[in-house]
This record gives C-alpha cells, sequence and structure tokens, in this order.
C-alpha cells in the first residue's frame, strides 16, 4: 500500500514570505506527527494530531508555526512570514493506534525548506 | 527532561566486520523504544520496537536489544547496503505519543 506522502520534496522561498507544507497520511492511520530535521541531527518534534484534534502542539517554535488536520486525514504545515532559522526538512508520520499504544511511526520523505 | 544519546556519531567498518552502535536514555516512565534506519534525502524508516529491559528483537543482520537506561544495535557481518544513518528515539509514558530522537549514527561499510 501507499505509504506516507508529502509534498512538495522541496520549498524554496524568500524571507518574509508563507509557506504551506502538505503531508497524506498512510489510509486509516489515526495519529499524525510533524517533525523538523536540521542537518546532521535527528528529528525534533512539532505537533500531534489524532484524528482532527491538535492534542499537542508544544513543539512548535513560534505563533508563526500552524499545523491543521481538518477531517482527520490530510495535514497542513503552515509558516507564517519565513525567516533562515526555518530551513530544515520537515518530515510528517503517522501511527495506525492513538496515543494509547506504541505503535511504530511510519514517516515520508519530508519537506526541504530552504530560506533565502 | 527526557534525552536520547546516540555513540558513535560516525562509524566506518570494513564488510564483515561486526560492531554495535549505543543508544542511551533518560526518560521517565519509557513506553517505547524505537529504532528507524535513514538514507540519504529519505525518511527514516521504522526497524524495531523494544518495549522492555531484556527484550531482543532481530531483522537480517540487525539486533537491537534494550537495558533500563540503553539500547544496542548490533550489526553482524554488515554488507555496504547497511550504509546509512541509524537514529534512535524514545516515546516516554507521561506525553502524548511523540518520539525524543538521539542524532544518529551515520554508519558507513566499505566493501
Amino acid at each position: 500500500g501507499a505509504g506516507v506522502s508529502q509534498s512538495p520534496r522541496y520549498k524554496v522561498a524568500k524571507r518574509g514570505q508563507d509557506v504551506a507544507l502538505r503531508c497524506d497520511p498512510i489510509s486509516g492511520h489515526v495519529s499524525l506527527f510533524w517533525y523538523q530535521q536540521a542537518l546532521g541531527q535527528g528529528p525534533e518534534f512539532l505537533t500531534y494530531f489524532q484524528n482532527e484534534a491538535q492534542l499537542d502542539k508544544s513543539g512548535l517554535p513560534s505563533d508563526r508555526f500552524f499545523a491543521e488536520r481538518p477531517e482527520g486525514s490530510v495535514s497542513t504545515l503552515k509558516i507564517q512570514r519565513t525567516q533562515q532559522e526555518d530551513s530544515a526538512v520537515y518530515l510528517c508520520a503517522s501511527s495506525l493506534e492513538g496515543s494509547a499504544l506504541s505503535a511504530p511511526q511510519h514517516f515520508g520523505d519530508g519537506t526541504r525548506l530552504s530560506i533565502l | 527532561e527526557d534525552q536520547v544519546t546516540q555513540s558513535p556519531e560516525a562509524l566506518r567498518l570494513q564488510e564483515g566486520e561486526s560492531s554495535s552502535l549505543n543508544c542511551s536514555y533518560t526518560v521517565s516512565g519509557l513506553r517505547g523504544l524505537f529504532w528507524y534506519r535513514q538514507d540519504p534525502g529519505k525518511g527514516p524508516e521504522f526497524l524495531f520496537t523494544l518495549y522492555s529491559a531484556g527484550e531482543e528483537k532481530e531483522k537480517e543482520r540487525l539486533k537491537a536489544t534494550l537495558t533500563k537506561k540503553e539500547s544496542f544495535l548490533h550489526i553482524t557481518a554488515p554488507k555496504p547496503e547497511d550504509s546509512a544513518t541509524y537514529l534512535c528515539a524514545v516515546q516516554a509514558g507521561s506525553n502524548t505519543g511523540k518520539l525524543i530522537f538521539g542524532q544518529g549514527t551515520t554508519l558507513q561499510v566499505k566493501p
């Protein structure tokens, strides 16, 4: 079956522009996570959805970052007024179960965001 | 504070030369410890989940073990195609399922 799909794969934006990153999780997966990965580092948690509910947004670095999953499937991560430090790979992951069980998270290949 | 530290940062092996990667962790109530493989330009690929001390899991040339403070990923007779970055992550019992990752170990296996 299809895995987690992210688009675009690459995004270049000028500082100050707004960007939107899309994630299509594996069909039927309840949980969806966003992570940020800097070069040479492990992914860092941004936010978590269970169906359409955003249950944890403690990792979002500022109020310029906003995520939504309105129908409990596709999710969008939006970054407003981008800054150079926002340059990173943004990874989306989904898992079958809700947070009560330690189901493995399956990752997409990410969106590489470069802010000029 | 929940934390994961991996060592070494980089490892070079000759084909067939077995070795181990270390993942040390501090976490309040371990719910699960995860190993992932990441190839350049790709997302992390799930390998194993370990839940309790003493547990072991195997897949081809890889074997993961878990104690109360650390996990090891043993690679037996590696091949060049095992070259990748290996990531360790923990899930704490007190949070909503987020993974806390180490910085990874980059493995290069030379033929």
